[in-house]
């Protein structure tokens, strides 16, 4: 099966500017996942929606982070205005709706903020 | 909130060695999972644990979880260069079949040939 698309892999921007991040999970995994990774640090995890609903953004910096994720499938993350401290890995997760299976991470956005 | 804790935060090891990561979380947890990610990659899962004092294997991977389902342990017999890698545990709490997922910061591999 393909695996969590994303894109794109690398982004440069000035603190200030904005970003988006996209992704698109495995086919039929209804829940899809946000997670920062800062270096050497391990992933937390921004916002899980669950189809196109959310379930969890309690960790959401939502005065400078949304996201969103129309129609149940793909999902875009946006950061305006960004600051230095964004400078992360963004990575997206999927999984199944059974517990058993863990989750599937895409190759991941590396943002740095200058 | 929950919080995981994994040590060491780094391990050298000489190839051949053997390698052992702990992780602890302050609250219990309803199953547990380990992820490894390789330098410049992403996380793969690796393993799920859910029953108190569950013991899996994988090849020369050996996975624990502990009693009090509060800590579990993934051990390597003779390692590989091939093991190189951060290892992470990541608790998800008791309740909801949708509880978070909380990942430990995460211990270095790094094996000498």
């Amino acid at each position: 099966e393909a695996g969590v698309a994303q894109s794109p892999r690398y982004k440069i921007i000035e603190k200030r500017q904005s970003v988006a991040f996209w992704c698109n999970p495995i086919s039929g995994h209804a829940t899809l996942y946000w997670y920062q990774q800062i270096l050497g640090q391990g992933p937390k995890l921004l916002i899980q929606f669950q189809n196109n609903g959310v379930v969890d953004d309690s960790q959401l910096p939502k005065d400078r982070f949304s996201a969103e994720r129309l129609k149940g499938v793909d999902s875009t993350l946006k950061i305006q205005p960004a600051k230095l401290e964004d400078s992360a890995v963004y990575l997206c997760a999927s999984s199944s709706s059974r517990q058993s299976y863990g989750y599937t991470f895409g190759s991941g956005t590396r943002l740095t903020v200058v | 909130g929950q919080q995981v804790m994994q040590i060491p935060q780094y391990q050298h090891v000489q190839e051949g060695e053997d390698f052992t990561t702990y992780c602890n979380s302050s609250t219990t947890l309803s199953n547990i999972q380990w992820y490894k990610q390789r330098p410049g990659g992403h996380p793969v899962f690796l393993i799920q644990l859910v029953k108190s004092g569950e013991v899996k294997k994988q090849k020369r991977l050996t996975f624990q979880f502990g009693e009090a389902k509060k800590n579990s342990s993934l051990h390597i017999t003779a390692t590989q260069t091939t093991d190189v890698g951060t290892y992470f545990c990541a608790g998800r709490g008791g309740g909801t079949s949708y509880g978070k997922l909380t990942f430990g910061q995460g211990t270095i591999l790094t094996v000498h040939p």
